[in-house]
């Protein structure tokens, strides 16, 4: 059974510095990785998905990695503001498991000004 | 282009009542999946409907169900509450429900249970 763990599960940095948020997951058998990003009380918006054959992807200041061979994806946020501030996920889709994602806990973040 | 919409936003009931959540679905999209969010839990996939059928379940109890109809739209019925139950309940949107496609979420109803 696919289990995702991320780590911090939360973080506070001062405005301006870069970070990594870090996602492991168990089975490396995952068509997709997708980091998404969650206010509070509200729904999620997609920043990033990675195929399995892909090794980054990037937008404005966010890049994601994925290292399907050992179970991890990065999410690196450069010149971080305070509206940055929020829960950060990342889920796996399985190859075999439709289109249901397993989720991470989450990174919860604040960015001090 | 409108995105995924959920209502109602909020929703008070007691033990033992029945919910019924609707969501509609970015225009297009025929694959509409549910998921509960709970702060012990996180985010457990319920359900997932493509072209009114039942296409993947999670393993919540059968109290917990849903469907879809002609239009897309999609609903999902708890039924006997439990304190338990309490959560955020999100929907889903994706063209087809193909394994490369992005999921959009809408933003969610908080159902509370007393």
């Amino acid at each position: 059974k696919q289990e995702v763990t991320q780590i911090p599960a939360a973080l506070s940095v001062p405005e301006g510095e870069n970070l990594v948020l870090n996602c492991s997951f168990t089975d490396s058998a995952i068509y997709n990785l997708q980091w998404f990003r969650q206010d509070p009380g509200k729904g999620l918006t997609s920043l990033l998905l990675i195929q399995s054959s892909q090794r980054e992807q990037t937008s404005g200041r966010l890049n994601a990695s994925l290292d399907k061979s050992s179970g991890r994806s990065t999410l690196y946020i450069a010149a971080s503001q305070p509206g940055d501030s929020a829960t950060y996920l990342c889920a796996v889709r399985d190859n075999n498991a439709g289109n249901m994602l397993t989720f991470g806990g989450g990174t919860r973040l604040m960015v001090k000004p | 282009k409108a995105g995924v919409t959920q209502t109602p936003r909020y929703l008070i009931k007691t033990r033992g009542q029945q919910v019924t959540l609707s969501c509609s679905p970015i225009s297009g999209h025929r694959s509409v999946s549910w998921y509960q969010q709970t702060p012990g839990q996180g985010l457990q996939f319920l359900f997932e409907y493509f072209s009114e059928t039942q296409r993947n379940k999670g393993n919540f109890p059968g109290r917990f169900s849903g469907r879809q109809f002609s239009n897309s739209r999609s609903e999902m019925n708890v039924s006997t509450l439990e304190l338990g139950d309490s959560a955020l309940y999100l929907c889903a949107s994706s063209l087809n429900g193909g394994l490369g496609e992005k999921l959009f979420f809408g933003s969610g109803t908080q159902l509370s249970v007393l």
